[in-house]
């Protein structure tokens, strides 16, 4: 079946140590996003690539970079990992040419901060 | 700005009884509504849309939702609540002239009791 996999499911790392979570897709969208969820709270858009093209959210901090090596898939870089960083974090992708279908979204990974 | 709203936090059913969750949001624009799904530890899964044309909208696992263009609301329902739709539910809003710009309601918790 066509999905979002997120790799890994958990992640532990330590305060200030660099992580970097993944995603892929097997759905050929050619926009994939990037949210973080805290505590059962609205999923928060970070950043997404239109094709290869990257739109960062005006409020993601500077701590947090995406790269985008191929359609199929999207890093999330946390440079310097904060206590606050802690989160679920959601990748999703969507078809960008057309507006009303709905995103798909993996998983997630829960990261910890120790 | 655009923006949804779900006003409950938490709704409690007896299993067997019908069920809404409400959304209601501010769109500048044709807005295209969704809703999604969130069990423990798993990422969204999409349940309907709304785009144009019926009002109500018919839906994964016997899910509904009514769209009311004069109220500006865009409720779920269930006609007979399962136990295992205690979940987390979100309603989201795309501007139809911005393909990548969704947001999300705050969630409503659904707990229905056995």
């Amino acid at each position: 079946d066509a999905m979002v996999i997120q790799n890994p499911r958990y992640q532990v790392t330590q305060f200030g140590k660099p992580v970097t979570l993944s995603c892929s897709q097997t759905l050929n969208h050619n926009v994939m996003y990037w949210y973080q969820q805290k505590s059962s709270q609205a999923p928060k858009l970070l950043f997404h690539y239109y094709d290869k093209d990257f739109n960062n959210e005006a409020d993601t901090p500077d701590n947090f970079q995406s790269r985008r090596p191929n359609t199929s898939f999207c890093f999330l870089d946390i440079r310097s990992p904060g206590l606050g960083d802690a989160a679920m974090y959601l990748c999703a992708t969507s078809r960008g040419d057309i507006s009303n279908q709905p995103q798909h979204f993996g998983d997630g990974t829960r990261l910890s901060i120790l | 700005a655009q923006s949804v709203a779900q006003p409950e936090d938490q709704v409690n059913v007896a299993e067997g009884n019908p069920l809404t969750v409400k959304c209601t949001y501010s769109v500048s624009g044709n807005p295209y509504l969704f809703w999604y799904v969130q069990y423990p530890n798993r990422g969204l899964q999409f349940l309907l849309k709304y785009i144009t044309g019926d009002n109500l909208v018919k839906g994964s696992y016997g899910f509904e939702a009514e769209f009311n263009k004069s109220q500006t609301s865009f409720h779920l329902k269930k006609p007979s609540a399962l136990v295992s739709d205690s979940a987390l539910y979100f309603c989201a809003v795309r501007v139809s002239y911005n393909n990548n710009d969704m947001r999300f309601g705050a969630g409503t918790r659904l707990t229905v009791k056995p």
